[in-house]
């Protein structure tokens, strides 16, 4: 049971390069999310979808663009990466949720990006 | 300002005790809470959710408290086991639907000693 994947695990980018952070889903989730977390804090929505062809910044997605053309993919593409980009990104999925269960989000593995 | 607020970086507590790890927020809208367990180099991993209609939801080993007046919920965890030490994350969310995702707390790091 895959779950959440996203690749790369880890990535050095030098300042000014762009890559994208592949992640899919195999739950049938009609919601997807990316996160990054930084040393000491919580994670920070940075876009998330709510179905293909569907996409709302979150609360920091400044130097960030996604993209939902499936249900089950969701890349997180850097444009002209800068250290402060530097971070643990977490892709993540989930169903939508009702006003008694609310939605469990579910997290893959995580990415590391280190930009020098 | 931080809506969900882990006040305790760290925890320590002895193996076979309590565990008590607590959480507040400031957002009256929110409705629905989670707790997720994070080891290294791994994803969050969901552990226990409640909705604001209730005010205890247990599984296991692990409780979950809301006291919604008092705008605060914790974990409790028992007995505790080495396996249980990990960052622990407090979530929210303000709608049945959650579409803009939830609002992490800063986690707390539980250590069990032996």
């Amino acid at each position: 049971n895959a779950g959440v994947t996203q690749t790369p695990k880890f990535r050095i980018l030098k300042i000014g390069q762009s890559m994208t952070l592949q992640c899919t889903q195999d739950m049938n989730h009609n919601y997807m999310y990316w996160y990054r977390q930084d040393p000491g804090m919580g994670l920070k929505l940075i876009y998330y979808s709510v179905g293909a062809g569907i996409t709302d910044k979150g609360e920091v997605p400044n130097g960030y663009n996604v993209s939902r053309s499936t249900t089950e993919d969701f890349p997180l593409r850097l444009e002209l990466a800068a250290p402060s980009q530097t971070s643990v990104y977490f892709c993540a999925s989930s169903y939508a949720g009702t006003e008694t269960s609310g939605n469990t989000i579910y997290f893959g593995e995580g990415s590391w990006l280190t930009v020098v | 300002d931080q809506q969900v607020k882990q006040n305790s970086p760290s925890l320590s507590v002895q193996e076979g005790r309590i565990s008590i790890l607590n959480c507040d927020y400031t957002n009256s809208m929110f409705d629905y809470f989670l707790w997720y367990k994070k080891y290294p180099a791994e994803g969050p991993t969901f552990l226990i959710s409640i909705s604001s209609i209730k005010d205890k939801n247990e599984d296991g080993r692990f409780t979950v408290f809301l006291n919604k007046s008092a705008k605060h919920l914790s974990l409790h965890i028992v007995p505790s086991q080495p396996g249980d030490s990990a960052v622990y994350f407090c979530a929210a969310s303000d709608s049945g639907g959650g579409a803009d995702g939830l609002t992490f707390g800063k986690g707390t790091h539980l250590i069990i000693q032996p």
